[in-house]
């Protein structure tokens, strides 16, 4: 079993749908990112987080360490969100485990 | 605007050749990550380095591979003889001590084919 866990693997919404991508994790953790990779792109930064929740623009993410869970949320997606969303956690010394993505398909 | 820089942006060689990316991290940034992607594996990590030291390149086949950081501000990843199943996307990151709360910075990556 991967400790990092996306679902759903792929996604494709009409434009204007309001987004959710999950990440569940097996381990202790002290920081959760969440990165966007666009088609032969490189990657982005979206957030780091530890607790609670963040936002920017359309996106959210929130975390429940309790749970091991997070999930980052589009408002009002468009076509440019289309890309591949990818949940990683750090661990203690330097471990960064990356889920496989989440490939969302935004159509307008 | 500050980034990490990565060179180059595509290789395509021969099975058996050397092939040397390179790396720039941002000015001021004390930790570098190489990291592979495939389809099948996603992100792999294949060295760390913090202050310019290697702190773990488990991940990283020794036989072939090799990384170096012979100053601040460029980073290496050398593979002596290339073969076709390291055909895949090379990133570099940098960051501040990312290892307990920092932000990772993504170059664009090195899309490497190997014939």
């Amino acid at each position: 079993k991967n400790e990092v866990e996306q679902s759903p693997q792929n996604l494709t919404a009409q434009e204007g749908e309001f987004i959710t991508i999950n990440c569940s994790y097996s381990v202790g953790i002290s920081a959760l990112h969440w990165l966007q990779q666009h088609p032969g792109g490189g990657i982005v930064s979206l957030f780091m987080l530890s607790s609670g929740k963040k936002k920017h623009g359309r996106l959210i993410a929130t975390i429940n360490i309790q749970e091991k869970h997070s999930s980052l949320h589009i408002t009002a997606s468009h076509p440019r969100d289309s890309a591949v969303y990818i949940c990683a956690v750090s661990r203690r010394p330097h471990k960064i485990i990356f889920g496989k993505g989440t490939r969302l398909h935004i159509l307008p | 605007d500050a980034r990490v820089t990565q060179t180059p942006r595509h290789k395509v060689t021969e099975m058996g050749q050397e092939v040397t990316m390179r790396c720039q991290p941002i000015l001021g940034h004390n930790t570098v990550f190489w990291y592979r992607q495939t389809m099948m594996q996603g992100l792999e990590l294949l060295a760390y380095f913090r202050n310019r030291a290697p702190l773990d390149d488990s991940g990283m086949p020794k036989d072939r591979f090799s990384a170096e950081m012979p100053d601040a501000t460029l980073a290496t990843l050398k593979i002596q003889p290339s073969e076709p199943r390291d055909s895949a996307v090379y990133f570099c990151a940098s960051g501040q001590e990312p290892e307990y709360t920092g932000e990772l910075f993504f170059g664009e990556g090195s899309r490497l084919t190997v014939l």
